[in-house]
């Protein structure tokens, strides 16, 4: 069974500039997070997508959005784009509660 | 306010011995408390985790432990191995109306066992 992917791999932007990242789940599980993890705060919960869905949402401004299509695969894009959202980016494709799988990330690096 | 807490920056045990990595956290409305492993530029991998109606969790050299009153939970890995070496990750959820969960997340322990 193939894993959560998630592309690209690694971005560089520049201040103002927008980026969308993908994330595809595994196969069957209709749930999908995001996550952004900085050294600062940790990782922080972004939002969740179920069925085409958004079902809960973090404390992020406006800027951060996301959507899920029919097959479940998931886009976040970020507009306006800040020094401060370089970060790694992690979607998380989950059947149940108790067991939520990571992808590798999406490290991007805003200068 | 960090509802998840992990004190322990880092910890170093001995191969063979018991690691033990502690956690606490403050919202007792969290259903269900997890435990991440993490290698550098990879994604955590889940490890065990605990529905908040019980107080233990067995899974191989994993242990995970949860005291309610307390608000406290511990992951114990027995005997420690080299390849245990990484950040290990807290985390708790909680299950919305919506039949949504995030997880909050601990700061993280990094783990070194040493030969």
């Amino acid at each position: 069974k193939a894993g959560v992917t998630q592309t690209p791999r690694y971005l560089i932007k520049t201040r103002g500039q927008q980026v969308t990242l993908s994330c595809s789940p595994i196969s069957g599980h209709r749930s999908v997070s995001w996550y952004q993890q900085t050294p600062g705060q940790g990782l922080q919960f972004l939002f969740e997508y179920f069925s085409e869905t958004q079902r809960n949402k973090g404390n992020f401004p406006g800027r951060f959005s996301g959507r899920q299509f029919s097959n479940s695969r998931s886009e976040m894009n970020v507009s306006t784009l800040e020094l401060g959202d370089s970060a790694l980016y992690l979607c998380v494709s989950s059947p149940t509660v108790e067991t939520q799988y990571f992808g590798p990330g999406t490290r991007l690096l805003v200068l | 306010d960090q509802q998840v807490k992990q004190n322990s920056p880092s910890l170093s045990v001995q191969e063979g011995r018991i690691s033990i990595l502690n956690c606490d956290y403050t919202n007792s409305m969290f259903d269900y408390f997890l435990w991440y492993k993490k290698y550098p530029a990879e994604g955590p991998t889940f490890l065990i985790s605990i529905s908040s109606i019980k107080d233990k969790n067995e899974d191989g050299r994993f242990t995970v432990f949860l005291n309610k009153s307390a608000k406290h939970l511990s992951l114990h890995i027995v005997p420690s191995q080299p390849g245990d070496s990484a950040v290990y990750f807290c985390a708790a959820s909680v299950i919305t109306g919506a039949g949504s969960y995030q997880l909050t997340f601990g700061k993280g322990t990094k783990l070194s066992v040493i030969p």
